[in-house]
């Protein structure tokens, strides 16, 4: 199964840009690279999604790297509602979706 | 609103109970998934299923049954046989076998044990 690894835990200012790294150097050619967020005793919400070209949306951004065993999610301007887990993820559609521990954001006033 | 009802929020079980959660969607989707969370860590699939009258076991079904009878609806039961059942279930849905399409999550349903 394709694994992401991204970092335990990051910190940002409110206000400023949030540059969210993960690691995915087993990603086979179809697989997409899916972000999803949690924020405390809710389900994940979905935040954006890409193949191979970066794409943006109301929400985030995403930088994919041209190799594609990285990729970046980047909030413009976090604010105080942006504190969550955010996970990356592939090969949604196939059979064995897994979320690993993802990153705790924490945004400081 | 399309959306996906987990139900009840809070749900609690007694030793050797069976206890059934429910999940429901309204968007018309073919799949719709069961996840674990414990605290502080990811989710893991417990069961699948991609279309009416057919589920597949995830990576720790032990302890869980589910059905598929109708498309809107997808309810696990945790059984006496899963030992260790306190946990956040969260349900999904999405569209069928589409790499480029998003679940859509449930609100989910803590369980604990008395």
């Amino acid at each position: 199964d394709a694994k992401t690894t991204q970092p335990n835990s990051m910190e940002s200012n409110e206000e400023e840009p949030v540059h969210l790294p993960c690691n995915h150097s087993t990603i086979s050619g179809t697989d997409y690279i899916h972000w999803y967020r949690q924020l405390p005793s809710q389900g994940p919400e979905y935040v954006i999604h890409g193949l191979t070209s970066n794409v943006n949306n109301r929400m985030a951004s995403l930088a994919i790297a041209e190799d594609r065993k990285s990729s970046t999610l980047i909030l413009h301007r976090a604010t105080l509602r942006d504190a969550a887990v955010y996970y990356c993820t592939l090969n949604f559609g196939n059979e064995k979706l897994t979320f690993g521990t993802g990153t705790r954001l924490t945004i400081i006033p | 609103d399309g959306g996906i009802t987990q139900s009840p929020k809070y749900l609690f079980r007694k030793e050797g109970q069976n206890v059934t959660l429910s999940c429901e969607q309204n968007l018309n989707h073919d799949a719709m998934y069961w996840y674990r969370q414990d605290p502080g860590q990811g989710l893991r699939l417990i069961y699948y299923s991609q279309i009416v009258n057919d589920f597949q076991k995830g990576d720790i079904a032990e302890g869980y049954s589910v059905s598929r009878e109708k498309k809107e609806s997808f309810p696990l039961t945790v059984t006496s046989a899963q030992k260790n059942p306190t946990a956040f279930y969260l349900c999904a849905s999405s569209t069928r076998d589409s790499l480029n399409e998003k679940l859509f999550f449930g609100s989910g349903t803590q369980l604990s044990v008395l």
